[in-house]
């Protein structure tokens, strides 16, 4: 079953906007990951936080973690077109390194 | 450099004839390997995910196997084929405790 649940599932926004998504999951993780997939393509890994992290920053993109909501968010400042793709949540739980992923968010940015 | 491949990039097939699709990963030893299906609008699937040569973990039954021959090859397979099986094939690895790595991706069409 899918561990995270992001929303919404779709975004329009435009260009030089901010975008907001957010994911919720269910079970206990030993980290959460943000993955990014033009439209065909392979999923590109964007940045990890951990489960003892609040907030972390990569560039435009900004993370936060609730562990206490099992919730996070994914900031894109400042959007361009190119970042026009899905985005992807994805929990790690435990020991092993399997990732369960949730349905993303189509995010479009008008130029 | 660390390298995944994955090919082919397209494939129809039809209706119960025989799949192999394969993943090779460069520049690393005994990656942790996984193969990961994605519908249309849906979020990824784990199909299956290996350790090691000959170390196999099935996560759904299915109409699929994988193997593992070679240290850094990862095989997934089909005796027949049903329409259920089309999909985004996507192969990954895990490079330490980061994110995945993906591959470029199998589109399979079944006919």
């Amino acid at each position: 079953s899918q561990q995270g649940e992001e929303d919404p599932q779709a975004l329009s926004i435009q260009e030089g906007e901010n975008a907001t998504m957010n994911c919720s999951y269910k079970t206990s993780i030993n980290n959460l990951q943000w993955y990014r997939q033009n439209s065909g393509r392979g999923l590109v890994h964007l940045i990890l936080i951990r489960s003892n992290e609040r907030e972390k920053h990569s560039g435009r993109l900004r993370v936060t973690l609730d562990t206490s909501k099992k919730s996070s968010s994914l900031l894109i400042t400042a959007s361009r077109a190119a970042d026009t793709a899905s985005y992807f949540c994805a929990t790690r739980g435990g020991s092993n390194y399997k990732l369960t992923f949730g349905k993303g968010t189509l995010l479009t940015v008008n130029p | 450099s660390q390298t995944i491949h994955q090919w082919p990039a397209t494939l129809v097939q039809p209706v119960g004839s025989p799949l192999s699709l394969e993943c090779t990963v460069e520049g690393t030893s005994n990656p942790n390997l996984y193969w990961y299906r994605q519908a249309a609008g849906r979020g990824l699937q784990l199909l299956f995910y290996s350790v090691g040569i000959g170390q196999i973990s099935s996560e759904v039954p299915q109409n699929l196997s994988a193997s593992r021959p070679q240290d850094r090859q990862f095989i997934l397979s089909s005796k027949k084929l049903l329409l259920s099986d089309s999909g985004f094939y996507l192969c990954a690895w895990i490079p330490g405790d980061y994110g995945y790595t993906f591959g470029s991706g199998t589109r399979l069409t079944v006919v």
